[in-house]
């Protein structure tokens, strides 16, 4: 992911919408990607992950775009729900070992 | 399945004394685990990685005579904060990957111990 810094990007979303939190990565050698959602005082919650042979791969309610020629990751979160406010982090590994992780978005849900 | 606890959840001590960490997989056995520090606001910062019965692999930076790392077992590693100061409080969260499960490759987090050094 993106180095990290003292700023969390944040995103505000109203309840049923859809919500797209982007990351960009660093290391053109990874070849395995994961989001994780913390909530506060909480240890991060794996929600989905993919492959740099794949572009797309959809969980429950979440999808995950991975596009290598930019070195961008996105994770898409339909009707998205009180619940799901959180922070997001993206990580990435070169070798299915050690994760880097990015800065992490906050996504807040208005009702 | 996947679970992965810590204990104790929070701790304060006095500056000086030493803090120990337990990690536990729950359900799996952990070939390997990993320990991470965040800060408020800010993204997980990984300290070091142990596999079982071997000497844990300290990331640049990361003291390793002060952050004592065991990994006795397939399912518990502790981390011991050593003399520990002020600025050693923290989110000290750890992971572990599993064997024998068909996503060995992802890391599931503990819940995370909150570390208040007086």
């Amino acid at each position: 992911g993106e180095s990290v810094g003292l700023h969390l990007p944040t995103l505000s979303v109203q309840e049923g919408d859809n919500s797209i939190i982007n990351c960009a990565y660093s290391n053109s050698a990874s070849d395995y990607f994961i989001w994780y959602k913390q909530e506060s005082g909480k240890g991060p919650q794996f929600i989905i992950d993919i492959r740099s042979n794949m572009d797309k791969r959809q969980g429950q309610r979440v999808t995950v775009l991975l596009n290598k020629t930019v070195k961008h990751l996105s994770l898409q979160i339909a009707a998205t729900q009180p619940g799901d406010s959180a922070v997001y982090f993206c990580a990435e590994s070169p070798n299915d070992y050690k994760l880097s992780f990015g800065a992490g978005t906050t996504v807040t849900v208005r009702a | 399945g996947a679970v992965v606890s810590q204990h104790p959840s929070w701790v304060i001590c006095k500056s000086g004394t030493s803090v120990k960490i337990e990690c536990r997989s729950l359900d799996f056995q952990a070939t390997t685990m990993f320990w991470y520090r965040q800060f408020p606001k800010q993204s997980l910062m990984l300290m070091a990685t142990s596999n079982e019965g071997s000497k844990a692999t300290y990331e640049q930076g990361v003291e390793k005579d002060k952050f004592l790392i065991n990994h006795a077992s397939l399912t518990l590693s502790t981390l011991t904060v050593t003399s520990a100061h002020p600025e050693d409080s923290s989110f000290y969260i750890c992971s572990a990957r599993g064997r024998g499960r068909g996503d060995a490759d992802t890391q599931y987090f503990g819940p995370g111990t909150r570390l208040t050094v007086l």
